[in-house]
């Protein structure tokens, strides 16, 4: 299967962390991304993560995954009001040890962030 | 080092008229991929062009729509006779290699042109 979910709307207050979700259905080895989208603009790559990897940190973000159940998150430390945007996760599976970037996305998660 | 660019960024066509969006792509990546975003909705593949080769348009639908990456000048998606449900975003992204792994494989995304179509 291909589809990829995630919950529409997080709102927190600044100075919280925020947690994204996302699960994914693919079984074999895949690429997870995390994309934010600002009002009226494109697609801006936060960062990605192998499924052979259970946790990433860059900086303010840190994705976890479990691969059991399929289920992906993105934390945001210290939240500001500039990330107040649309997160989208993304998946990219691997076939056969190589594949192409045909990415299946999310319907995106609203990140409202209050002063 | 300029980003993936996309030209118009906002476009409005009549019911039945042809639309054309460009997509240029990052200097030294040769992938293209074009995306479509319905409102409140994710991005949905439509097709991958390595240059002069369509490499998968199983996301384009079978009529009216078209795509090309000629050896010069920038990706075209062509939208013929449109229609209302064709009105969305319409994003591109380019890639150094058509691999997925890492940072070869990454995708970067153009602004987008969003299409209105009355």
């Amino acid at each position: 299967g291909e589809d990829v979910e995630q919950s529409l709307f997080l709102s927190v207050r600044e100075g919280d962390s925020s947690v994204i979700n996302c699960t994914y259905t693919d079984s074999s080895s895949t690429y997870l991304y995390w994309y934010k989208q600002e009002p009226g603009a494109g697609l801006q790559l936060l960062t990605y993560i192998f499924s052979n990897m259970d946790m990433k940190q860059d900086q303010r973000l840190t994705v976890l995954l479990n691969k059991k159940d399929k289920h992906l998150s993105l934390r945001i430390a210290d939240t500001q009001t500039g990330d107040s945007a649309i997160y989208f996760c993304a998946e990219l599976p691997i076939a056969g040890g190589t594949s192409y970037g045909k990415l299946t996305f999310g319907q995106g998660t609203i990140l409202t962030v209050h002063p | 080092n300029a980003g993936v660019m996309q030209n118009p960024r906002h476009l409005v066509r009549r019911r039945g008229q042809e639309a054309r969006l460009r997509c240029s792509p990052m200097k030294g990546h040769s992938h293209v991929y074009w995306y479509r975003q319905l409102p409140e909705e994710g991005l949905k593949f439509m097709v991958y062009l390595q240059k002069e080769n369509i490499i998968d348009e199983s996301g384009m639908p079978k009529e009216r729509f078209s795509a090309e990456f000629p050896k010069e000048g920038p990706s075209i998606l062509r939208i013929q006779q449109v229609v209302r449900g064709d009105s969305a975003a319409y994003f591109c992204a380019s890639s150094y290699s058509g691999l997925a792994g890492g940072k070869i494989g990454e995708q970067y995304f153009g602004p987008g042109t969003r299409l209105t179509v009355t």
